[in-house]
């Protein structure tokens, strides 16, 4: 079965990085695309990028690019995302989640989320 | 940017009566339109996508419905577990995918 599994909680002060991983398994890796989406304390969900686990190819939220780089790793069937310049607002629960399908790449399959907490 | 506009905020509804919510899109995105539920503390799990198919393993009382701009998500009989939020997102025009924010079911 597909299976997303997320690195642990991190605290972050301002202006730091933050590299988070999700480890995939149960399926070919490179033949589906990793979304990132996040979620602040008691807020909605929010798309961050879509990266293709079979070229690299990514695309990302316009209000994040120049501070986030999304990779993977097909060697460990893990994607990551990187996070830099940290501010409060980055403080959120972080998912990775699957394609639903080849044609579909929508979040199909989730993480368990990361907590990132950006606080001086 | 698409805007995904969900109404109501707060739906009060006594278990085993029907759930309708709604969803609007701020310029038609065909059918490319997914429902996800999320519980405190959980990952979102996907229900709906194609504005109308269930994912694998959503039980047949969630139904979706809508084209164009104009969306709704459906529980016909609402169960104790199904009281958590919902999120609409449009995957019609990328980047971004954009979400809703969101309806919470809860116990009336």
């Amino acid at each position: 079965q597909v299976q997303l599994v997320q690195s642990g909680a991190e605290v972050k002060k301002p202006g730091a990085s933050v590299k988070v991983s999700c480890k995939a398994s149960g399926y070919t890796f490179t033949s589906y695309g990793i979304s990132w989406v996040r979620q602040a304390p008691g807020q909605g969900l929010e798309w961050m990028g879509w990266i293709s686990a079979y070229n690299g190819n990514t695309n990302y939220a316009q209000k994040l690019q120049g501070r986030v780089t999304m990779t993977t790793d097909t060697s460990t069937t893990t994607a990551y995302m990187e996070l830099r310049s940290l501010r409060s607002d980055d403080t959120a629960v972080y998912y990775c989640a699957r394609d639903l399908s080849l044609v579909t790449a929508i979040p199909g399959y989730w993480g368990q989320g990361t907590l990132v907490t950006v606080s001086s | 940017e698409i805007v995904m506009t969900q109404s109501p905020a707060t739906l009060s509804v006594s278990p085993g009566k029907r759930a309708t919510l709604s969803c609007r899109a701020s310029q038609s995105i065909s059918s490319n339109l997914a429902w996800y539920q999320q519980k405190p503390g959980q990952a979102p799990r996907l229900l709906i996508y194609g504005a109308s198919t269930r994912a694998t393993g959503i039980p047949a009382r969630f139904s979706g419905s809508g084209s164009g701009t104009e969306f709704t998500l459906t529980i016909s009989s609402l169960q104790s577990e199904d009281f958590a939020v919902y999120y609409c997102q449009q995957y019609n025009n990328w980047p971004p995918w954009t979400f809703g924010q969101g309806t919470k079911v809860e116990i009336k």
